[in-house]
């Protein structure tokens, strides 16, 4: 079974500063890893995938995510947040060797910048 | 292309009644995928296309749910016999494997509430 964990509900970061929002997965085999952002009213976007390759991964925005798979972790960052960066953030898995291929994602990290 | 377009946006019903959702996916896209969003909880998976074929649902997903793609194109999930559990936010996706399977592209999703 595969599953991703965001274990802050809600991120607070002042304008100008970086952001890092946490996740780690738990798959059986080797994960594909990707984030996606939700703005209100508004369908989950795209930001950045880790299929394989470098462990920094550059998305979307001026995000960016690192792939540490000896802590399981794949930690959404930025290095200067700005205010319309606020939006919940999902956090999902999929276990390219589970045979799924539906994602398993995260219960998602409300982020705040504030100006 | 104007995206995923999902209808209707919302549905208000009462218990026991039957609804239909429609999902319109980008047209060069062959997967699609229909997930269930509750509030403060990451999407969650149901059941995915690839072309018409129903490659994979959810163990999760009652029998009181189905869903179609006929000719491959636009997508419609049925819940019958609706009960106040089933109150959520349906999201559609697609996707290419052509292009990239792994990354999907949501709707703005159609919210339901059974009364």
């Amino acid at each position: 079974a595969q599953s991703v964990a965001q274990p802050e509900d809600q991120v607070n970061v002042a304008e100008g500063n970086p952001l890092t929002v946490k996740c780690t997965y738990s798959v059986s085999g080797n994960p594909y890893l990707f984030w996606y952002v939700q703005y209100p009213n508004r369908g989950l976007q795209f930001l950045l995938k880790y299929i394989t390759g470098d462990n920094l991964v550059k998305g979307s925005y001026g995000f960016e995510a690192e792939f540490n798979k000896s802590q399981t972790s794949f930690h959404l960052k930025k290095p200067s947040a700005l205010v319309s960066d606020s939006a919940l953030y999902f956090c999902a898995v999929r276990d390219i060797l589970g045979g799924a291929d539906g994602l398993t994602f995260g219960k998602g990290t409300h982020l705040i910048i504030q100006p | 292309d104007t995206g995923v377009s999902q209808n209707p946006r919302h549905k208000i019903t009462k218990r026991g009644q039957n609804v239909t959702f429609r999902c319109d996916p980008i047209s060069e896209h062959n997967r699609l995928y229909w997930y269930r969003q509750t509030l403060g909880q990451g999407p969650e998976f149901l059941t995915y296309f690839q072309n018409e074929a129903q490659l994979e649902k959810s163990r999760l997903l009652s029998d009181r749910f189905s869903a179609e793609r006929p000719k491959g194109s636009f997508s419609t999930l049925e819940i019958q016999r609706t009960e106040q559990g089933d109150s959520a936010m349906y999201l559609c996706a697609s996707s290419s494997t052509v292009t990239g399977a792994n990354v999907l592209t949501f709707g703005a999703g159609s919210r339901l509430t059974v009364l």
